[in-house]
């Protein structure tokens, strides 16, 4: 059981480049999310899926795009990469709803230069 | 929207001693709220939440208090202990997601 994965572990990227980040669980859980942290920032949402084949926009979605094809995966991308978006991006899931715990994965530390 | 406020970004304790970390959320609609803890180069980890229905809840040495009326919340820690260091995160549930605050590192120094 590896709960939460997540692929790359890290990242550089170029200015304008593109690039998928791919989230795995193996928890049957409903909830899927993605957060990015930055310093002094806390952990802010950038979107979320309550089910397969749903999504919907966090609290940064901008410059983001998202897909839950399979209960599975979550993938987060960028379609133009820019400096303001190095951080490190977490995946999380949740069993039935977000009051469920969150289970974390072990986050992509992406670098724009 | 949901916006939570967390104090203070930084707590250095000796270890032994108690530590408390507080926030404040904006929405009165608010009624999950839970804490996740964060070791250096790992991922949050759930230590304990409350719901709105109750005022405290404890699990050995970490307590959680809830004034709704208010709209703060905190997280107690007692007889604190170097693995105790690490990044806390308060967080406050709606509408599907969870809006966290912006974290308090915790040193505990021997």
């Amino acid at each position: 059981n590896a709960g939460v994965t997540q692929t790359p572990k890290f990242r550089v990227l170029k200015t304008g480049q593109s690039m998928t980040l791919l989230c795995a669980q193996d928890m049957n859980h409903e909830y899927m999310y993605w957060y990015r942290q930055d310093p002094g920032m806390g952990l802010r949402l950038i979107h979320y899926s309550v089910g397969e084949g749903t999504t919907a926009k966090g609290e940064v979605p901008d410059g983001y795009n998202v897909s839950r094809l399979k209960k599975q995966n979550f993938l987060l991308g960028l379609e133009s990469a820019a400096p303001s978006q190095t951080s490190v991006y977490f995946c999380a899931s949740s069993r039935n709803h977000a009051q469920d715990t969150q289970y974390f994965g072990p986050g992509t530390r992406l670098t724009v230069l | 929207g949901e916006n939570v406020e967390q104090h203070p970004s930084t707590l250095s304790v000796q270890e032994g001693d108690s530590a408390v970390i507080k926030c404040t959320y904006s929405d009165s609609a608010s009624n999950y709220f839970p804490w996740y803890k964060q070791e250096l180069g790992k991922r949050p980890q759930l230590i304990i939440d409350i719901r709105s229905n109750v005022g405290e809840k404890k699990d050995q040495r970490i307590a959680v208090t809830l004034n709704k009326t208010a709209k703060h919340f905190s997280l107690h820690i007692t007889e604190t202990q170097p693995e105790d260091s690490a990044v806390y995160f308060c967080a406050a549930y709606l509408v599907d997601k969870l809006i966290f605050g912006t974290g308090t590192r915790l040193q505990v120094f021997p």
